[in-house]
């Protein structure tokens, strides 16, 4: 089946450590995005990369970073940075053709204890 | 600023009341309008994307319709199974990423 996977569902980091998401796709895409979202919050982007080896900030990249060295995986590092990172998060990609439409994972729900 | 904002921010239906959701956008060059649902703790499913001003497509019990100014998803004759939020987005032109509304939570009472 072709779709989007993320790890861990459930993810707990003590202050000051560093935690990476994971994110992977079979659908072949190029595109691939990080949102973060809030309770009554919409999604904000994080970041996100059109082709393998490039990406760019997205509205709130503080506190994070990204790789993207194979098309497949984008994962995302929340540092101890990251003031607040209590949260849900939604790696989703995309392709241009036909229709450009971003497809969702099932997230990750990070709490920092 | 860009701007995208759904209204209401929640509704509570009775089991086949038919209603609308809004989604009011103030962008420049718009590409297309996206419609997705989410349930709870789980990830957005997409629905629609609509791409010019007149345009209309349906699915099952759900309808959306767009404006130069606005988006409705029209919801007829809901059942308990439609209740989850929906999420409205925008991408323009020269864009691949998307600017999200704050989403309605529906709620459908058998």
């Amino acid at each position: 089946d072709g779709g989007i996977t993320q790890s861990p569902k459930y993810l707990f980091r003590k202050e000051g450590q560093n935690v990476t998401l994971s994110c992977e796709q079979n659908l072949n895409h190029d595109a691939m995005y990080w949102y973060r979202q809030d309770p009554g919050q919409g999604l904000r982007l994080i970041y996100y990369s059109q082709i393998v080896n490039d990406f760019q900030k997205g509205d709130i990249a503080e506190g994070y970073s990204v790789s993207r060295e194979k098309k497949e995986s984008f994962p995302l590092t929340v540092t101890s940075a990251q003031k607040n990172p209590t949260a849900f998060y939604l790696c989703a990609s995309s392709s241009e053709e036909p229709t450009d439409t971003q497809y969702f994972g099932p997230g990750t729900r990070l709490t920092v204890l | 600023e860009d701007q995208v904002t759904q209204s209401p921010e929640a509704l509570r239906l009775q089991e086949g009341e038919s209603s609308s959701l809004n989604c009011s956008y103030t962008v420049s060059g718009l590409r297309g309008l996206f419609w997705y649902r989410q349930d709870p703790g789980k990830g957005p499913e997409f629905l629609f994307t609509l791409y010019s001003a007149g345009e209309e497509k349906e699915k099952e019990r759900l309808k959306a319709t767009l404006t130069k100014k606005e988006s409705f998803l029209h919801i007829t004759a809901p059942k308990p199974e439609d209740s989850a939020t929906y999420l409205c987005a925008v991408q323009l032109s020269g864009y691949s990423t998307l600017t999200f509304g704050k989403g309605t939570m529906l709620l459908v009472s058998p």
